[in-house]
């Protein structure tokens, strides 16, 4: 079965810095969604990828699916703590609707 | 935002007691999903539902048994709770054409 695996696990960063997190699929991606979710709160999409070298971008944040698809990095530009909370990348199992899910990272932001 | 409300938000119940939790949507997407959130774990897939009756396991499915009468509402059942399904319960639906899962606010579940 596929897993996805994220790096790192937690992360702490000043105000400011840029970060990266990333997601590490055991098998080919056929689109890849990463979730924002706040402490207690339900998952906020963010964006989702496709396409072998796609990148997107929203506000402070992009995301690229790397050319052999099975990984995809998620990059936070000047951090804010409004970024804190937990991300998590997602997937379809290729011919499937049973979405994975990573282990998600936990990011806190010190003002 | 998608119109989705899980109940009750939380719950405490005794090991051995039967559990109901609901996820309403008025989207009328056909895909609906039961998962559960724990530590170190991230998001497991439960059950899911393709359609009005029809459901399928997921990764972990063992003590849990699902239902879908109607497109809007998709029930999760622990038959008889264990201490193992404290957790946290997210319901997410679902529709091609759309890119994303829409998810609920999640239910706090402890078995005590």
């Amino acid at each position: 079965s596929q897993e996805l695996e994220q790096s790192p696990q937690s992360l702490i960063v000043q105000e400011g810095k840029n970060l990266t997190i990333n997601c590490t699929s055991s098998k080919t991606l056929y689109g890849l969604y990463w979730y924002k979710q706040k402490y207690g709160e339900g998952l906020i999409f963010l964006m989702m990828l496709q396409k072998g070298g796609e990148e997107k971008s929203h506000e402070k944040i992009t995301a690229k699916l790397d050319e052999k698809k099975q990984q995809s990095s998620l990059h936070i530009t000047a951090s804010q703590p409004s970024h804190a909370g937990i991300y998590l990348c997602g997937a379809p199992p290729s011919g499937t609707y049973k979405y994975i899910f990573g282990t998600g990272t936990r990011l806190k932001v010190l003002a | 935002d998608a119109g989705i409300t899980q109940s009750p938000r939380h719950k405490v119940t005794e090991t051995g007691t039967p559990v109901t939790l609901r996820c309403h949507q008025t989207e009328n997407h056909r895909y609906m999903y039961w998962y559960r959130q724990d530590p170190g774990h991230g998001l497991r897939l439960i059950h899911y539902s393709y359609g009005v009756k029809d459901t399928d396991k997921g990764e972990v499915s063992d003590g849990y048994s699902v239902s879908r009468s109607k497109t809007e509402d998709f029930l999760l059942t622990l038959e008889s709770a264990t201490s193992s399904q404290t957790s946290v319960y997210f319901c997410a639906t679902f529709d091609r054409g759309f890119y994303e899962q829409y998810f609920g606010p999640g239910t706090r579940l402890t078995v005590t």
